[in-house]
């Protein structure tokens, strides 16, 4: 297995903040990451594909950086619609998770 | 617009099978890689397996002795089976499509239903 970590676990921040996550993977998985963003009751929503690309319909305030082992997503300046639980995933081989990072409010 | 809505028992016995039913619309089944991921309470995603139309499937190692994914293409449905399942099964089990880029062997996930919570429990 892919083993993903995410940090931090819990980031508090407020509206208008950068915000970074990290993941990092146990081996190289050259660019195939893909972040997600999921709120409470909700199916996770993809944001970010091949580590840097943007997903259709996502604000331009979400970016992408990364290769190989280390990978962040970015908020540039945070909307109070953006306080969730975002994922990291690979998909170099059978797909596995990062355990999540939480953006509560400050 | 692409949906996809999960479907089946909200509770199934320990040793027993769970079976659920993933109905998608505005694609066909025929196409693209059908997903299966489950998150327990409060933790993390993961992914369970996927099936092609043509019935190709890959598996979890870790689940794949007791899992089996089917494709129904009259009904535009794809399907999975865990078989003797314990509590820790218990969870809400989502089904997505894989992103239609031939990119790369696996997929990152464009499409996700709702997800249904299944619980195990006598």
């Amino acid at each position: 297995d892919i083993q993903m970590t995410q940090s931090p676990s819990t980031l508090s921040a407020s509206v208008g903040d950068r915000v970074t996550i990290t993941c990092r993977a146990s081996q190289s998985i050259g660019r195939w990451l893909a972040w997600y963003q999921q709120k409470p009751g909700k199916a996770p929503k993809v944001l970010m594909y091949k580590a840097t690309s943007l997903e259709s319909g996502v604000p331009s305030r979400f970016s992408g950086s990364g290769s190989e082992t280390e990978f962040t997503l970015t908020i540039s300046s945070l909307q109070p619609d953006d306080f969730a639980t975002y994922y990291c995933q690979q998909y170099n081989n059978y797909p596995t998770f990062g355990p999540g990072t939480t953006v509560d409010m400050k | 617009q692409v949906q996809l809505q999960e479907s089946g028992p909200g509770l199934v016995k320990p040793s027993e099978t769970l079976s659920l039913t993933c109905t998608v619309s505005g694609d066909s089944i025929s196409r693209n890689y059908w997903t299966w991921i489950r998150q327990p309470a409060g933790k993390g995603l993961e992914w369970i397996g996927r099936i092609y139309g043509s019935g190709s499937a890959n598996y979890n190692p870790s689940l794949r002795s007791r899992l089996t994914m089917s494709v129904d293409t009259s009904k535009n449905q794809f399907s999975l089976n865990l078989s003797s399942v314990t509590a820790a099964d218990t969870a809400v089990y989502y089904c997505a499509r894989g992103d239609s880029r031939a990119e790369t062997y696996y997929k990152y996930l464009e499409y996700w239903g709702q997800g249904t919570l299944v619980t195990v429990s006598s």
